[in-house]
């Protein structure tokens, strides 16, 4: 079965500082990656998806990922972190042959952004 | 950009009571699904549909029943509340067929209380 790990449930930074989620998944073959963004009170707003073109995938607000897939994983960073990228970030999985489209969810990390 | 619609955003209820979250989508999608949410925590699929009468279970167990008589619309009804039932509820859509097929787009949630 599918999983998808992201190390660290908390991940702090100052202000201006690199910011690096990390996801690691399991998965028979290669599969579609995403990761979400999910501020206080609201749904989830996709940030960037991997679906076999490139393997460095750019984002909105800066953000970008690589599939790596000798190492299974799909780690989310950002050069410069901003204020108002203090949110709660999930990685998902989803298999190419599952045609039903189901996710399958990290246990997400809360990212918390020093002044 | 994603129009799913969620309505209440938040309700607190008796125990026993009866309540329908509803759920609207205006992009036509064809695959809806319902996640369950504790704060802090990961998403859990308790329902999915891919098209017109067409309803499944999810991954995690629920008592909460859901319909899908029109395309757009997927609401999801508890009959009968209980304090266990406090949780936010996501509901989400994606097309079908295609790499996008598995990009889903979420509501903003319904944040249950149930006293």
């Amino acid at each position: 079965a599918q999983s998808v790990t992201q190390l660290g449930s908390h991940v702090s930074v100052s202000e201006g500082a690199l910011v690096l989620l990390r996801c690691n998944y399991s998965s028979s073959v290669p599969p579609y990656l995403f990761w979400y963004v999910q501020y206080p009170n609201q749904g989830l707003q996709l940030l960037l998806k991997y679906t076999s073109a490139a393997t460095l995938v750019k984002g909105i607000n800066g953000f970008e990922a690589e599939f790596k897939k000798s190492e299974t994983s799909f780690h989310l960073t950002k050069p410069s972190a901003h204020m108002s990228d203090a949110a709660e970030y999930f990685c998902a999985v989803s298999e190419r042959q599952n045609q039903g489209g189901k996710l399958i969810f990290g246990q997400g990390t809360e990212l918390s952004v020093k002044p | 950009e994603a129009d799913i619609y969620q309505t209440p955003r938040y309700l607190v209820i008796g125990t026993g009571k009866k309540i329908t979250l509803e759920c609207s989508q205006t992009m036509g999608h064809d695959k809806m699904y319902w996640y369950q949410q504790d704060p802090g925590m990961e998403l859990h699929l308790i329902h999915y549909s891919y098209g017109v009468n067409s309803t499944e279970k999810g991954d995690l167990s629920s008592e909460s029943t859901v319909s899908r008589i029109r395309t757009e619309h997927f609401p999801l009804t508890l009959e009968s509340a209980r304090p266990s039932h406090t949780s936010q509820y996501l509901c989400a859509s994606s097309e079908l067929g295609g790499s996008s097929s598995y990009e889903q787009y979420f509501g903003p949630g319904t944040r249950l209380t149930v006293t």
